[in-house]
């Protein structure tokens, strides 16, 4: 159990495109979703994090306006990177919070995308 | 601002050997700390799940340990094997929202 998937697993995409990634929770209803960034060779960092039916908050120095988070459901969350740029480029990742399982976050396989 | 750090930074050890990962904290108001496992280009594969109030976990050839006090916890890792190569990170919930703070990792070499 505790099964999150994201969609899709890698994606190439021109500077200046959007491009939507899907975080799903597929077994059980996630009421916290959480967003990660990781650069080649460096750690997570955490961009956002998503209740159902709310607005993401934002960490500092993550631009609202351009990684569109929305969590419309209990199983759903998506990352939009609008106007990408190559800077943009990175391996995203997605996490989940069982309703009745607070203490442990369950992760996605990540989202590797490329702008060229 | 809670901060996580990991020593070292590489580790490359022949096989057979146990060895110990660090990672500390700077907040120890902490709801849980996790080890995860990465592999290159791939995601995370969580490995062990410490609460605030435990001492220690256990699996297989792995042990980690939590002195939440001191910031401290540790990964050992028993008759290591090239299989075992991989990036360690260490990642500790806090805050509202339990959100995780990741160290940097540490890249671990299984010499056969």
């Amino acid at each position: 159990g505790a099964v999150v998937s994201q969609h899709p697993s890698w994606v190439i995409c021109k500077s200046g495109t959007s491009v939507k990634i899907e975080c799903r929770s597929l077994d059980f209803q996630a009421t916290t979703m959480f967003w990660y960034r990781q650069f080649p060779k460096q750690s997570l960092m955490l961009m956002a994090t998503s209740n159902e039916g709310s607005k993401a908050t934002y960490e500092q120095g993550v631009e609202k306006d351009k990684f569109l988070i929305n969590h419309a459901s209990l199983t759903l969350s998506t990352l939009t990177v609008t106007s990408a740029h190559p800077e943009d480029s990175s391996f995203y990742i997605c996490s989940a919070i069982a309703r009745d399982r607070v203490y442990e976050q369950y992760f996605g396989p990540g989202t590797r995308l490329t702008v060229t | 601002k809670q901060e996580v750090t990991q020593i070292p930074a590489a580790l490359s050890v022949p096989e057979g050997e146990n060895l110990v990962l660090n990672c500390s904290f700077t907040d120890s108001a902490i709801y849980n700390l996790q080890w995860f496992r990465q592999d290159p280009g791939k995601g995370l594969t969580s490995l062990l799940l410490i609460q605030s109030s435990q001492r220690e976990q256990t699996s297989g050839r792995l042990n980690a340990s939590l002195d939440k006090s001191s910031g401290r916890s540790t990964l050992y890792i028993a008759a290591s094997q090239p299989g075992d190569s991989a990036t360690y990170l260490c990642a500790v919930a806090s805050g509202s929202a339990r959100q995780l703070t990741f160290g940097s990792g540490t890249q671990l070499t299984v010499l056969p």
